[in-house]
């Protein structure tokens, strides 16, 4: 089976353009959130998206925005990016039970500069 | 909303020593699950151990367990028979059991393990 792959790697971007990180979601898996983690802190959740709609999101403004595909695999889409922005950004995906739990990608280090 | 806090920014312990990491957290609801996380330099977070609030029993993962005290929402990780491999942040993380999960998880700030050869 194969795990949550996440593309780009590394990215840098300049204040106020916009940016898409994308995500892999592990075969089987129908749910796919999405976390910021800023240096030094524990990660923060964006939102999360069940069958391609979104169904859960955290305290974030509108400039961050998803997509699931059918397929299940994901976007994560960032408008007007600001200095702040600058993190870890990891996908994670999951059954719709979650009890099977969360699988982690190895997430997208954005640079704002 | 839930916070989750872990005190101890960076532990230290020797090679097959115990070490504990502690975890509070602070919730109105009933029906939750608690994490452990652990993220190393590769930056992918694993999964180490998970807690549902309704079962009294600890849960225990080879050398991993857990002292999940529910009345004080405290959730303490242990770590038996330290190794080298064990050197990562770990992360305590807090999840509701309303809602099929749409709020995510809640994470602390973690605590950065040493683990002294």
């Amino acid at each position: 089976e194969t795990g949550v792959t996440q593309s780009p790697t590394h990215l840098i971007k300049t204040r106020g353009q916009q940016v898409t990180l994308r995500c892999s979601s592990q075969s089987g898996h129908n749910t796919v959130s999405w976390y910021q983690q800023a240096l030094g802190q524990g990660p923060q959740f964006i939102f999360q998206y069940y069958r391609e709609e979104e169904n859960g999101r955290g305290n974030f403004p509108p400039r961050f925005s998803g997509l699931q595909f059918p397929n299940y695999s994901s976007e994560l889409n960032v408008n007007a990016l600001e200095l702040d922005d600058s993190a870890l950004y990891l996908c994670a995906s999951s059954l719709g039970d979650w009890d099977y739990g969360y699988t982690f990608g190895s997430g997208t280090r954005l640079t704002v500069v | 909303a839930q916070t989750v806090t872990q005190s101890q920014p960076e532990m230290s312990v020797q090679e097959a020593e115990t070490v504990t990491l502690s975890c509070t957290y602070d919730t109105s609801e009933s029906d939750y699950y608690l994490f452990w996380y652990k993220q190393p330099p590769s930056r992918q977070m694993i999964l180490v151990i998970r807690q549902e609030a309704y079962k009294q029993q600890n849960a225990t993962e080879n050398r991993f367990s857990v002292n999940f005290q529910k009345a004080a929402k405290s959730f303490s990780l242990k770590i038996s028979d330290s190794q080298l491999g064990d050197a990562a942040m770990y992360f305590c993380a807090y999840r509701s059991g309303s809602g099929g999960g749409a709020d995510g998880l809640t994470f602390g700030k973690g605590t950065h393990l040493i683990i002294q050869p």
